[in-house]
């Protein structure tokens, strides 16, 4: 099942500026973390947010999570070119196997 | 080497063939994945195995057949698809048990029915 849900939209911007995606979910998580996938590549995982935590940074990437309100937001900052891809966000539950519930992604073009 | 490796990178088959899609990591991740993704779509999960068995089969229909034949290799055996089962092919790993655990996905296999 697809519990996490991203706000679906493609988000075009200039090289440099911010990006910012969301993410809902419906049930208590364990964490939420966020993937990168390239056109027709594989995933790859960028950040890993606890329940317990409401930020975290990680190079030029910043996660928040809000548990009372059940999403969380990626922002990209300063985004290049090499930064166009899809994100996804997914969680793992609470309870129960350590199964990843993906959302439905975000389209992020940069233009040069 | 964080690296997982899948083989074919494209595969064209018949509805009446039957190929396999392989998948290999080095990473000591005892659990291993399929998933199953169409175009603009999340990734959709089929099996998984944890320990060389399986232990989540998401309802997959029986002409997909996974297999893990050691720790470091998965394979899925394909028979008698049908034109719908044209999808890109991903597997993944991770270590077992630890729900923070990131998942460690190939570069997929892409495969087209005719």
């Amino acid at each position: 099942s697809q519990q996490g849900e991203e706000d679906p939209q493609a988000l075009s911007i200039q090289e440099g500026e911010n990006a910012t995606m969301n993410c809902s979910y419906k049930t208590s998580i364990n964490n939420l973390q966020w993937y990168r996938q390239n056109s027709g590549r594989g995933l790859v995982h960028l950040i890993l947010i606890r329940s317990n935590e409401r930020e975290k940074h990680s190079g030029r990437l910043r996660v928040t999570l809000d548990t009372s309100k059940k999403s969380s937001s990626l922002l990209i900052t300063a985004s290049r070119a090499a930064d166009t891809a899809s994100y996804f966000c997914a969680t793992v539950p609470y309870y129960g196997n350590n199964r990843l519930a993906f959302g439905k992604g975000n389209q992020v073009v940069v233009i040069p | 080497d964080t690296e997982v490796t899948q083989t074919p990178k494209h595969l064209v088959m018949g509805m009446t063939n039957k190929k396999s899609l392989k998948c290999e990591q080095h990473m000591g991740h005892r659990a291993m994945y399929w998933y199953k993704q169409k175009a603009k779509k999340p990734p959709e999960l089929m099996f998984v195995y944890s320990y060389e068995k399986l232990s989540i089969n998401e309802s997959v229909p029986s002409r997909f057949s996974p297999e893990c034949p050691n720790s470091s290799l998965l394979n899925l055996h394909l028979h008698a698809l049908q034109p719908e089962d044209s999808a890109l092919y991903l597997c993944a790993s991770s270590q077992v048990g630890k729900r923070e655990a990131e998942q460690y996905f190939g570069p997929g296999t892409r495969l087209t029915v005719t």
